[in-house]
C-alpha cells in the first residue's frame, strides 16, 4: 500500500494545523502509523509513535489520531511556534516493508 | 544514550557497488527486540527505507530493491553493514542508519536516526 500526504501546509503562529496521511489500501488501523519531523539539514526525529504516543520531549502540543472512515491518520499540531517548520513524514509497515508517506512541509507564518 | 554514525564512500561510478557501514553506541544488537534499519533520501525528496535487521538475524528489505541489497550485523563491533550493487546516478542520495529503540518487533519503526552520510553517483 501507500501512504498520501499533502505536498505542503501552512498556518500562522498559536493555530492549529492537521497533516494528513491516508492509506492506500488496506485499513488503516491494521497498522500502527508514527511521524517525524525532518527540519533542513538534519536527520528526522520521531514525534508520534504508535499512532498517538508522544516520546519523551515532545510537547503535548502534538498528537496523532487515526479515522478508520477515511482511512487516513492525522498529525495535528496546536499552538504552532515557527520551530514547528519542517518536513513531517508519517510512516507505516505491512508486516514484512516499511512504507513512508512523501512527506508534507508545514510553513508557519 | 544511543547514537548512530554512517560511514562509506561519498563517491561511487555507475556499476559499482555501495558498502556503507552504520556504527551504533548505547545499545547491543544481542538485546531482544533490537533492530537498526537504512533509510535514504534523494537531494530535496522523501524517504525511501531499504532495509532492516533484527536481534535474531531476521532481515527486511524493500522490495524494489530487494535483488540489490544485503544487510549483516557485527555484533562484536556494534555495526551492521549495508551493501548495494549496481549503483546508478539515481541512487544518489544522504543514506540514514537508524534504530528501532528495541520497543518490539511486532511493527517496524524507527527511534534514534544517525547524521546520516551522503552518496553521489557519477561517472
Amino acid at each position: 500500500f501507500m501512504l498520501t500526504q499533502p505536498h505542503s501546509v501552512s498556518e500562522s503562529p498559536g493555530k492549529t494545523v492537521a497533516i494528513s496521511c491516508t492509506r492506500s489500501s488496506g485499513s488503516i488501523a491494521s497498522n500502527y502509523v508514527h511521524w517525524y519531523r525532518q527540519r533542513p539539514g538534519t536527520s528526522p526525529t520521531t514525534v508520534i509513535y504508535e499512532d498517538n504516543q508522544r516520546p519523551s520531549g515532545v510537547p503535548a502540543r502534538f498528537s496523532g489520531s487515526i479515522d478508520s472512515p477515511s482511512n487516513s491518520a492525522s498529525l495535528t499540531i496546536s499552538g504552532l511556534k515557527t520551530e514547528d517548520e519542517g518536513d513531517y513524514y508519517c510512516q507505516s509497515d505491512d508486516g514484512d516493508s516499511v512504507i513512508f508517506g512523501g512527506g508534507s512541509r508545514l510553513t508557519v507564518l | 544514550q544511543i547514537t548512530l554514525r554512517e560511514s562509506g564512500p561519498t563517491l561511487l561510478k555507475p556499476t559499482q557497488t555501495l558498502t556503507l557501514t552504520c556504527t551504533f553506541y548505547g545499545f547491543s544488537l544481542t538485546t531482544s527486540e533490537m533492530g537498526v534499519g537504512w533509510i535514504r533520501q534523494p537531494p530535496g525528496g522523501a524517504l525511501e527505507w531499504l532495509a532492516l535487521i533484527y536481534w535474531d538475524d531476521q532481515k527486511h528489505f524493500s522490495p524494489s530493491l530487494k535483488s540489490r541489497l544485503t544487510i549483516t550485523k557485527d555484533t562484536s563491533r556494534n555495526q551492521v553493514v549495508l551493501t548495494m550493487s549496481g549503483m546508478d546516478p539515481v541512487d544518489t542520495a544522504t543514506y540514514y542508519c537508524a534504530s528501532n529503540g528495541g520497543r518490539t518487533r511486532d511493527y517496524h519503526a524507527f527511534d534514534i536516526w544517525g547524521q546520516g552520510t551522503v552518496v553521489a553517483v557519477s561517472s
